[in-house]
């Protein structure tokens, strides 16, 4: 069964705070991906990783940065937490050949207060 | 630049009916579509797929229709049931590979009543 996980389900933090957050898949998958959930907004992509230490912008990078030091974990660091990226934090990874299925994490609940 | 979109942000479908959710494209290099099913506090689960050399693929209830010519596409769900209540996105991509990166809609959220 294959599975992706990520290290909290619900995060509270304060503005200013340096936030990590963790995901791991155990699929072998080179491919891995953050978004953020916000009503009316759907998914949007903030970083991807096609392979261990690369990594892309999505379409919102601004205040996000993302660690890839092996293929199985690609973490998401907010370096400076503010308010506006209250959000649902979602980790998906999907295999290097194919069509780009893409499996999902159950996602992390973070709030910024 | 929204180029997928879902213009019905919600849909409600009587138990054993028809559930028709759209979805509009805007890009024509897109060449494969997905829809996936997200329950609360969960992730969102792949649910069918298509690609641009097809118009119809089915799954048991599940159906999505094609249209290249009016970038639209659909997801047929017969008959629907209330477990089907969920929010469901549809997504784009374009290439395989490592160039599968998926452009997703703002969601449906879908209401199967009694």
């Amino acid at each position: 069964d294959v599975k992706v996980t990520q290290s909290s389900r619900y995060l509270v933090k304060r503005t200013g705070e340096k936030v990590f957050l963790e995901c791991v898949q155990d699929m072998d998958h080179e491919n891995m991906f953050w978004y953020r959930q916000d009503p009316g907004l759907g998914l949007r992509l903030i970083y991807f990783s096609y392979d261990v230490k690369m990594k892309e912008k999505g379409d919102i990078p601004e205040g996000y940065s993302v660690s890839r030091e092996k293929k199985e974990r690609f973490s998401l660091i907010l370096e400076s937490a503010s308010t506006n990226q209250t959000s649902m934090y979602l980790c998906a990874s999907s295999s290097g050949t194919g069509w780009g299925e893409q499996y999902f994490g159950p996602g992390t609940r973070l709030t910024v207060t | 630049d929204q180029q997928v979109k879902q213009n019905s942000p919600s849909l409600s479908v009587q138990e054993g009916r028809i559930s028709i959710l759209n979805c509009d494209y805007t890009n024509s290099m897109f060449d494969y579509f997905l829809w996936y099913k997200k329950y609360p506090a969960e992730g969102p689960t792949f649910l069918i797929s298509i690609s641009s050399i097809k118009d119809k693929n089915e799954d048991g209830r599940f159906t999505v229709f094609l249209n290249k010519s009016a970038k639209h596409l659909s997801l047929h769900i017969v008959p629907s049931q209330p477990g089907d209540s969920a929010v469901y996105f549809c997504a784009a991509s374009r290439g395989t590979g490592t160039a599968s990166k998926l452009t997703f809609g703002t969601g449906t959220r879908l209401q199967v009543t009694l």
